[in-house]
């Protein structure tokens, strides 16, 4: 199997503050990588797929980028909405795995 | 809108089973690959089976052979059947639509709510 380490495991940081997450996995994967935002008590939410291309309605400051096995996330300029889990995702191999996911806090 | 309502979760004792459903909304169904994707605290998000009418049936090695996944499309519903339950097999279980029709290489780009699944004596 395909196993995708994300680091940090958690960081805090203030609103404003721009963040990134890195998804590192274990054989590469292209650009099969997805990013997902899961709030406290709520399903996952997609948020970017094929490692860059941000979903309908998703807001400009989160990007992404990466090919092969290193891939991140950023998210410019935090707001107060943004601070969450955030999982990456391979779509590569079968079978898909996930990330263990990175949390997000408030400074 | 895209809905996907799972119901049939509940306790059940270890080797026994239990039945999940998937009713699915807003968008048309057979045009797209649905997944069952579970979560726990200890081991984060596990991606467990999937069906299209395109390509058929795929199962994580954790399940096949016990686990049996199903659709009926003139419902627009997607079911899972969970025999020989184990403890490890407790967890949140979710619905999730594929972004494409085929299983291979798929995103997840709407999720259900979850139904949970404990299994204890």
């Amino acid at each position: 199997d395909v196993h995708l380490t994300q680091s940090p495991s958690s960081l805090s940081a203030f609103v404003g503050d721009s963040v990134t997450i890195h998804c590192r996995a274990s054989q590469a994967i292209g650009t099969y990588l997805a990013w997902y935002q899961q709030k406290s008590g709520k399903a996952p939410e997609l948020l970017i797929s094929g490692a860059s291309s941000l979903q309908s309605g998703v807001p400009l400051r989160f990007s992404g980028g990466g090919y092969g096995t290193d891939f991140t996330l950023t998210i410019s300029g935090l707001q107060p909405e943004d601070f969450a889990t955030y999982y990456c995702q391979q779509g590569d191999f079968y079978p898909w795995t996930f990330g263990q996911g990175t949390r997000v806090e408030i400074k | 809108e895209v809905q996907l309502l799972e119901s049939g979760g509940g306790l059940v004792q270890p080797g026994g089973s239990l039945g999940l459903s998937c009713a699915a909304s807003g968008f048309t169904f057979s045009n797209f690959a649905m997944h069952w994707v579970r979560q726990t605290p200890g081991k984060g998000l596990e991606w467990v089976a999937a069906f299209s009418t395109h390509d058929g049936v795929y199962y994580s090695d954790s399940v096949r052979g016990r686990f049996i996944v199903s659709r009926d499309e003139s419902q627009s519903t997607f079911h899972l059947q969970m025999n020989r339950l184990r403890a490890e097999d407790t967890a949140l279980y979710y619905c999730v639509k594929s972004t494409k029709k085929e299983v291979p290489r798929p995103y997840f780009d709407f999720w259900g709510q979850g139904a949970v699944v404990a299994v204890s004596s």
